[in-house]
Protein backbone atom coordinates (compact mmCIF):
# COMPACT_ATOMS: atom_id res chain seq x y z
CA UNK A 1 0.00 0.00 0.00
CA UNK A 2 0.50 4.00 -0.13
CA UNK A 3 3.09 5.01 2.47
CA UNK A 4 3.50 8.97 2.78
CA UNK A 5 6.19 10.42 5.21
CA UNK A 6 6.56 13.86 6.09
CA UNK A 7 8.70 16.49 7.31
CA UNK A 8 9.79 18.17 9.60
CA UNK A 9 7.33 17.19 12.65
CA UNK A 10 7.45 20.59 13.83
CA UNK A 11 8.58 24.16 12.09
CA UNK A 12 8.86 27.56 13.68
CA UNK A 13 9.36 30.44 11.85
CA UNK A 14 9.30 34.31 12.23
CA UNK A 15 5.77 35.93 11.68
CA UNK A 16 6.21 37.15 7.58
CA UNK A 17 8.79 34.63 6.51
CA UNK A 18 8.09 31.29 4.37
CA UNK A 19 7.41 28.03 5.59
CA UNK A 20 7.98 24.71 3.81
CA UNK A 21 6.64 21.44 4.52
CA UNK A 22 7.48 18.46 2.16
CA UNK A 23 6.33 14.85 1.86
CA UNK A 24 7.33 11.87 -0.09
CA UNK A 25 5.20 8.88 -1.19
CA UNK A 26 6.06 5.83 -2.13
CA UNK A 27 3.33 4.52 -4.49
CA UNK A 28 3.86 5.42 -8.16
CA UNK A 29 0.08 5.01 -8.88
CA UNK A 30 -0.95 8.21 -6.51
CA UNK A 31 -2.57 10.60 -8.77
CA UNK A 32 -4.32 12.93 -5.73
CA UNK A 33 -2.13 15.03 -3.30
CA UNK A 34 -4.12 17.65 -0.44
CA UNK A 35 -2.90 19.14 2.18
CA UNK A 36 -5.54 19.96 5.54
CA UNK A 37 -4.91 21.75 8.28
CA UNK A 38 -6.33 21.37 11.62
CA UNK A 39 -6.67 23.60 14.50
CA UNK A 40 -6.49 22.89 17.98
CA UNK A 41 -9.42 20.46 18.90
CA UNK A 42 -11.07 20.52 15.52
CA UNK A 43 -11.63 18.61 12.49
CA UNK A 44 -9.11 18.56 9.49
CA UNK A 45 -10.08 21.20 6.78
CA UNK A 46 -8.98 21.23 3.15
CA UNK A 47 -6.79 23.92 2.13
CA UNK A 48 -5.47 23.00 -1.34
CA UNK A 49 -4.82 20.06 -3.21
CA UNK A 50 -2.90 18.83 -6.48
CA UNK A 51 -3.63 16.30 -9.04
CA UNK A 52 -0.45 14.72 -10.89
CA UNK A 53 -1.08 16.48 -14.30
CA UNK A 54 -0.20 19.69 -12.74
CA UNK A 55 3.28 20.41 -11.61
CA UNK A 56 1.98 23.51 -9.06
CA UNK A 57 -0.97 24.83 -7.89
CA UNK A 58 -1.32 28.27 -5.90
CA UNK A 59 -3.98 29.93 -3.61
CA UNK A 60 -2.95 33.19 -2.44
CA UNK A 61 -0.05 32.96 0.11
CA UNK A 62 -0.41 28.51 -0.25
CA UNK A 63 1.12 27.20 -2.84
CA UNK A 64 1.81 22.82 -3.77
CA UNK A 65 4.69 21.30 -5.75
CA UNK A 66 4.29 18.08 -7.06
CA UNK A 67 7.47 16.10 -8.93
CA UNK A 68 5.95 12.84 -9.89
CA UNK A 69 9.20 12.08 -10.82
CA UNK A 70 11.00 11.89 -7.47
CA UNK A 71 7.76 10.92 -5.63
CA UNK A 72 7.54 14.07 -3.61
CA UNK A 73 5.36 17.17 -2.85
CA UNK A 74 5.54 20.29 -0.55
CA UNK A 75 3.21 23.22 0.40
CA UNK A 76 4.75 26.30 1.17
CA UNK A 77 3.09 29.04 3.06
CA UNK A 78 4.24 32.94 2.14
CA UNK A 79 4.00 36.11 4.52
CA UNK A 80 3.24 33.75 7.07
CA UNK A 81 0.89 35.21 9.66
CA UNK A 82 -0.34 34.25 13.62
CA UNK A 83 -3.21 32.40 12.21
CA UNK A 84 -1.06 30.35 10.11
CA UNK A 85 -0.31 28.39 13.32
CA UNK A 86 -1.79 24.46 12.87
CA UNK A 87 -0.76 21.04 12.16
CA UNK A 88 -0.92 20.17 8.34
CA UNK A 89 -1.48 16.77 6.75
CA UNK A 90 -0.31 16.08 3.45
CA UNK A 91 -1.87 13.20 2.20
CA UNK A 92 -2.15 11.02 -1.45
CA UNK A 93 -4.28 8.60 -3.03
CA UNK A 94 -4.95 6.66 -6.32
CA UNK A 95 -8.21 8.85 -7.73
CA UNK A 96 -11.39 7.26 -7.91
CA UNK A 97 -13.66 5.47 -6.25
CA UNK A 98 -13.30 1.88 -6.58
CA UNK A 99 -10.72 -0.38 -6.38
CA UNK A 100 -8.01 1.98 -5.40
CA UNK A 101 -9.27 4.54 -4.55
CA UNK A 102 -11.97 3.17 -2.15
CA UNK A 103 -9.81 2.48 0.87
CA UNK A 104 -9.14 6.68 1.25
CA UNK A 105 -6.15 9.10 1.36
CA UNK A 106 -3.15 8.25 3.02
CA UNK A 107 -1.84 10.74 5.67
CA UNK A 108 1.53 11.80 6.57
CA UNK A 109 1.99 12.00 10.42
CA UNK A 110 1.84 15.81 10.60
CA UNK A 111 3.38 18.68 10.84
CA UNK A 112 3.05 21.25 14.10
CA UNK A 113 3.66 24.65 11.77
CA UNK A 114 4.24 27.49 15.30
CA UNK A 115 4.94 31.10 13.99
CA UNK A 116 6.52 33.50 16.07
CA UNK A 117 5.82 36.71 16.31
CA UNK B 1 -22.62 21.58 -0.40
CA UNK B 2 -22.59 18.57 1.55
CA UNK B 3 -22.66 18.53 5.20
CA UNK B 4 -21.13 15.92 7.62
CA UNK B 5 -22.54 15.64 10.88
CA UNK B 6 -21.34 13.28 13.82
CA UNK B 7 -23.05 12.80 17.64
CA UNK B 8 -22.39 13.31 20.51
CA UNK B 9 -19.62 16.03 20.19
CA UNK B 10 -17.83 14.92 23.51
CA UNK B 11 -18.20 11.58 25.82
CA UNK B 12 -16.79 10.09 28.53
CA UNK B 13 -17.32 6.42 29.39
CA UNK B 14 -15.91 4.00 31.60
CA UNK B 15 -13.70 1.22 30.65
CA UNK B 16 -15.24 -1.84 29.76
CA UNK B 17 -18.10 0.24 28.79
CA UNK B 18 -20.52 0.18 24.99
CA UNK B 19 -20.05 2.74 22.79
CA UNK B 20 -21.64 4.02 19.68
CA UNK B 21 -20.99 7.10 17.42
CA UNK B 22 -23.12 7.87 14.51
CA UNK B 23 -22.06 9.70 10.91
CA UNK B 24 -24.81 11.29 8.87
CA UNK B 25 -23.90 13.03 5.53
CA UNK B 26 -26.24 15.26 3.88
CA UNK B 27 -26.22 16.47 0.34
CA UNK B 28 -24.72 13.57 -1.65
CA UNK B 29 -25.78 10.04 -2.26
CA UNK B 30 -23.33 7.09 -2.39
CA UNK B 31 -20.38 8.37 -0.49
CA UNK B 32 -17.82 6.41 0.49
CA UNK B 33 -17.28 7.00 4.42
CA UNK B 34 -14.37 6.72 6.61
CA UNK B 35 -14.24 6.44 10.34
CA UNK B 36 -10.49 7.95 11.79
CA UNK B 37 -9.13 7.99 15.26
CA UNK B 38 -6.83 10.46 16.49
CA UNK B 39 -4.85 10.23 19.86
CA UNK B 40 -3.87 13.04 21.22
CA UNK B 41 -1.30 15.51 19.40
CA UNK B 42 -1.16 12.43 16.62
CA UNK B 43 -1.65 11.80 13.36
CA UNK B 44 -4.84 10.18 11.50
CA UNK B 45 -5.45 6.61 12.12
CA UNK B 46 -7.60 4.66 9.63
CA UNK B 47 -10.12 2.56 11.60
CA UNK B 48 -12.98 1.63 8.87
CA UNK B 49 -14.57 2.34 5.47
CA UNK B 50 -17.23 1.61 3.83
CA UNK B 51 -17.98 1.99 -0.20
CA UNK B 52 -21.83 1.40 0.13
CA UNK B 53 -24.89 0.23 2.79
CA UNK B 54 -23.81 -3.37 4.75
CA UNK B 55 -20.21 -2.80 3.02
CA UNK B 56 -17.73 -2.07 5.60
CA UNK B 57 -13.51 -2.66 5.43
CA UNK B 58 -11.71 -2.44 8.44
CA UNK B 59 -7.65 -1.29 8.38
CA UNK B 60 -6.53 -2.36 11.99
CA UNK B 61 -7.88 -5.37 14.22
CA UNK B 62 -9.26 -3.59 17.49
CA UNK B 63 -12.49 -3.86 19.68
CA UNK B 64 -14.21 -1.68 17.34
CA UNK B 65 -16.56 -2.58 14.97
CA UNK B 66 -18.56 -0.38 12.14
CA UNK B 67 -21.91 -0.94 10.47
CA UNK B 68 -23.23 1.03 7.39
CA UNK B 69 -27.46 0.38 7.90
CA UNK B 70 -28.17 3.28 5.03
CA UNK B 71 -26.69 5.15 2.35
CA UNK B 72 -25.75 7.95 4.39
CA UNK B 73 -24.85 6.32 8.28
CA UNK B 74 -22.36 5.28 9.37
CA UNK B 75 -21.83 3.74 13.04
CA UNK B 76 -18.67 3.01 14.78
CA UNK B 77 -19.60 0.61 18.20
CA UNK B 78 -17.52 -1.12 20.28
CA UNK B 79 -18.93 -3.76 22.97
CA UNK B 80 -16.41 -2.99 25.54
CA UNK B 81 -14.09 -0.08 25.68
CA UNK B 82 -10.56 0.48 26.56
CA UNK B 83 -8.16 2.88 27.82
CA UNK B 84 -6.73 2.93 24.53
CA UNK B 85 -9.70 3.19 22.62
CA UNK B 86 -9.46 7.31 23.64
CA UNK B 87 -9.18 10.27 21.44
CA UNK B 88 -11.06 12.08 18.45
CA UNK B 89 -13.10 10.03 15.82
CA UNK B 90 -13.39 11.48 12.67
CA UNK B 91 -15.99 10.34 10.36
CA UNK B 92 -15.31 11.51 6.77
CA UNK B 93 -16.85 11.14 3.23
CA UNK B 94 -15.27 11.04 -0.33
CA UNK B 95 -17.09 12.20 -3.09
CA UNK B 96 -14.98 12.02 -6.54
CA UNK B 97 -11.85 12.79 -4.99
CA UNK B 98 -11.74 15.18 -2.59
CA UNK B 99 -12.14 13.78 1.22
CA UNK B 100 -14.41 15.77 4.07
CA UNK B 101 -14.09 15.76 7.82
CA UNK B 102 -16.96 15.46 10.31
CA UNK B 103 -16.62 17.85 13.65
CA UNK B 104 -15.78 14.79 15.50
CA UNK B 105 -16.14 13.58 18.77
CA UNK B 106 -14.20 13.52 21.47
CA UNK B 107 -13.92 10.10 23.58
CA UNK B 108 -12.36 10.41 26.75
CA UNK B 109 -12.28 6.27 28.62
CA UNK B 110 -11.68 6.75 32.21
Amino acid sequence: GENVEQHPSTLSVQEGDSAVIKCTYSDSASNYFPWYKQELGKRPQLIIDIRSNVGEKKDQRIAVTLNKTAKHFSLHITETQPEDSAVYFCAASYGGLSGGGADGLTFGKGTHLIIQP
Amino acid sequence: SQTIHQWPATLVQPVGSPLSLECTVEGTSNPNLYWYRQAAGRGLQLLFYSVGIGQISSEVPQNLSASRPQDRQFILSSKKLLLSDSGFYLCADRTIETQYFGPGTRLLVL
